[in-house]
């Protein structure tokens, strides 16, 4: 059983659209939830992070939590080129130790075309 | 802005060698960590250490796998006989303590194995 799955996309929009990208994940012992940004050849960069189902906002970007059906969702507004990237959703739970290891998805490629 | 860095930055190495992956954490961070990702596949957990000793590892790491902490700056991936299928991304991460959203990543180190 996959325990995180994205949509790979690839995904193309205009500038000014508002995207939507989501995953699902299946072990109900996850607790945290991220949203990764990765540039071509280059290391996620940490986006937005949740904790609690509900949403979360920053400045142009929102996340969203719904653990009763164990769904994340990152909306982007105002969509600019710059934004284009991978993204990539990951989760977490305290693995005991000292292990926060994060699992992530497949990663979703967005293109913002100006 | 501290940040992770990787060395090389590409490392192309013939089947059956032994190869070096190096990262220099962020300087007072505690926890590292080591992912991978093959071409058009997932971001995947590998390795979790702190207070010189793994944490926790996953079932990718096996024998030909180790890590090190060798002088308090670096951290090191060795792949003693590599492995065609070891040709990926891998990504060093370190955090300062242990919440789940601050993993730092670096920009990574492309591995191809000929």
């Amino acid at each position: 059983q996959k325990e995180v799955e994205q949509d790979p996309g690839p995904l193309s929009v205009p500038e000014g659209a508002i995207v939507s990208l989501n995953c699902t994940y299946s072990n109900s012992a996850f607790q945290y939830f991220m949203w990764y940004r990765q540039y071509s050849r280059k290391g996620p960069e940490l986006l937005m992070y949740t904790y609690s189902s509900g949403n979360k906002e920053d400045g142009r970007f929102t996340a969203q939590v719904d653990k009763s059906s164990k769904y994340i969702s990152l909306f982007i507004r105002d969509s600019q080129p710059s934004d284009s990237a991978t993204y990539l959703c990951a989760t977490t739970t305290y693995s005991g130790g000292s292990n926060y290891k994060l699992t992530f998805g497949k990663g979703t490629l967005l293109t913002v075309n100006p | 802005e501290p940040e992770v860095t990787q060395t090389p930055s590409h490392q192309v190495t013939q089947m059956g060698q032994e190869v070096i992956l190096r990262c220099v954490p962020i300087s007072n961070h505690l926890y590292f960590y080591w992912y991978r990702q093959i071409l058009g596949q997932k971001v995947e957990f590998l390795v979790s250490f702190y207070n010189n000793e793994i944490s926790e590892k996953s079932e990718i790491f096996d024998d030909q796998f180790s890590v090190e902490r060798p002088d308090g700056s670096n951290f090191t991936l060795k792949i003693r006989s590599t492995k065609l299928e070891d040709s990926a991304m891998y990504f060093c991460a370190s955090i300062l303590r242990q919440v789940p959203n601050e993993q730092f990543f670096g920009p990574g180190t492309r591995l191809t194995v000929l």
